[in-house]
């Protein structure tokens, strides 16, 4: 069984930085690219940044782009999402999912950003 | 960026009825490699999302043959042939042919 589960979420200051993770299993995690969305409250969803296998490439929103970092530890089976820069409008349930078509996803991990 | 149109955006529908749902894309979703990409995805209330429809018309493992897609291009459709009470939920197109992928509104399915 497929399973995604995402970690690392909280509250954090406007400027701030986190970390979330998104450990993986029941299928060959380095075989697949693997992508983050995002929902902020009320609203629809939003793809935020995807990683191909192999790290070979990456693909941000424009919305992060040069705030945030997607990587992979195939050895750990982790996905991540380094968070900088923190603004009020990443306030969201961050979604993992595999692959590029989205066809798993986790249970999502909740980032506010609020002074 | 790739625009990504629902209607309605609210669907009011009496249960055992038919529903349909209409996504046009701002350009044609057909890959180099052959390949639409265009997904449908359910969120029920409280729940993550779950991808319904894969590549146009395919249908993930374990859902219900009532829901199917369709369309060509720039213009799809998903349609779901009774509707059951546990279809509740918002409903998203979603496609992944042009960088950066890009959501539907949603559609909120709601019984009348």
């Amino acid at each position: 069984e497929v399973q995604l589960v995402e970690s690392g979420g909280g509250l954090v200051k406007p400027g701030g930085s986190l970390r979330l993770s998104c450990a993986a299993s029941g299928f060959t995690f380095s075989s697949y690219s693997m992508t983050w969305v995002r929902q902020a409250p009320g609203k629809g969803l939003e793809w935020v940044s995807s990683i191909t296998s192999g790290s070979t490439s990456m693909f941000y929103a424009d919305s992060v782009k040069g705030r945030f970092t997607i990587s992979r530890d195939d050895a750990k089976k982790s996905l991540y999402l380094q968070m900088n820069s923190l603004r009020a409008e990443d306030t969201a349930v961050y979604y993992c999912a595999r692959d590029l078509q989205m066809m798993f996803w986790g249970q999502g991990t909740l980032v506010t950003v609020s002074s | 960026d790739v625009v990504m149109t629902q209607s309605p955006l609210s669907l009011p529908v009496t249960l055992g009825q038919p529903a349909s749902i209409s996504c046009r894309s701002s350009q044609s979703l057909i890959y180099s490699d052959g390949n639409t990409y265009l997904n449908w995805f359910q969120q029920r209330p409280g729940q993550s999302p779950r991808r319904l429809i894969y590549k146009l018309s395919n249908r993930d493992s374990g859902v219900p043959d009532r829901f199917s897609g369709s369309g060509s291009g720039t213009d799809f459709t998903l349609k779901i042939s009774r509707v059951e009470a546990e279809d509740v939920g918002i409903y998203y197109c979603m496609q992944g042919t042009h960088w950066p992928h890009t959501f539907g509104q949603g559609t909120k399915l709601e019984i009348k």
